[in-house]
């Protein structure tokens, strides 16, 4: 099976702008889920999708928002950004075995803002 | 609530010699827990979980991680450590509060380091 694709892989944008990543998940996975990494935060959660509704949501201000649509893609998109959203956003599919999530990663999308 | 430390920023060991990162959780449920691995520049590989099944799980590349309840730790240990062992690790703590949506928090990461 194919992994988690991420597209694009990197991105430069300036103050002010918008942006939007796109994440195809594992065939089959109706779960996906957006992550913020950068050195002094960490991994933080953004949000995350199943079946197309937004299911969960991180600590993010408005300016940060997702869809998924039916074929579970999902795609997040930051306006209106700041030299604070450069991060590595990592996308992560899932899989419901039993009770538990098991979650498979995209390579992330780093982005810069300058 | 459920919270997740890992009690090391940074281990480092010698080529060959065991390697023990260390995490503990909190859990208002019965958790399931996860070691992550990331390399540089790269996304995050799954190396175990625990889903309360057997308290010794064992993962890829010759890590194993055991869940002890009483201690709430879940920590990582392989016997012999090799160079391509370098990355950063993540611990994470997923929770079903309810039957829609798991909780998942991620450790702050220990980076580990490996001397020739």
């Amino acid at each position: 099976k194919a992994g988690v694709t991420q597209t694009p892989r990197y991105l430069i944008k300036t103050r002010g702008q918008q942006v939007t990543l796109s994440c195809s998940p594992i065939s089959g996975h109706r779960s996906v889920s957006w992550y913020q990494q950068t050195p002094g935060q960490g991994l933080q959660f953004l949000f995350e999708y199943f079946s197309e509704t937004q299911r969960n949501k991180g600590n993010f201000p408005g300016r940060f928002s997702g869809r998924q649509f039916s074929n579970s893609r999902s795609e997040m998109n930051v306006s209106t950004l700041e030299l604070g959203d450069s991060a590595l956003y990592l996308c992560a599919s899932s899989l419901f075995i039993g009770l538990s999530y098991e979650q498979y990663f995209g390579p992330g999308t780093r982005l810069t803002v300058t | 609530a459920q919270s997740v430390t890992q009690l090391d920023s940074h281990v480092s060991v010698s080529e060959g010699t065991p390697v023990l990162l260390r995490c503990n959780y909190s859990s208002s449920y019965s958790p399931s827990l996860f070691w992550y691995v990331q390399h540089p520049n790269k996304g995050l590989q799954l190396l175990l979980k625990y889903t309360s099944a057997a308290t010794l799980v064992k993962g890829i590349n010759g890590f194993e991680a055991e869940f002890k309840k009483s201690e709430t730790s879940f920590h990582l240990t392989k016997p012999s450590a090799h160079m391509s062992d370098a990355a950063e690790y993540f611990c994470v703590v997923s929770d079903r509060e309810d039957s829609s949506a798991s909780k998942i928090i991620f450790g702050s990461g220990t980076r580990l380091s490996i001397r020739p």
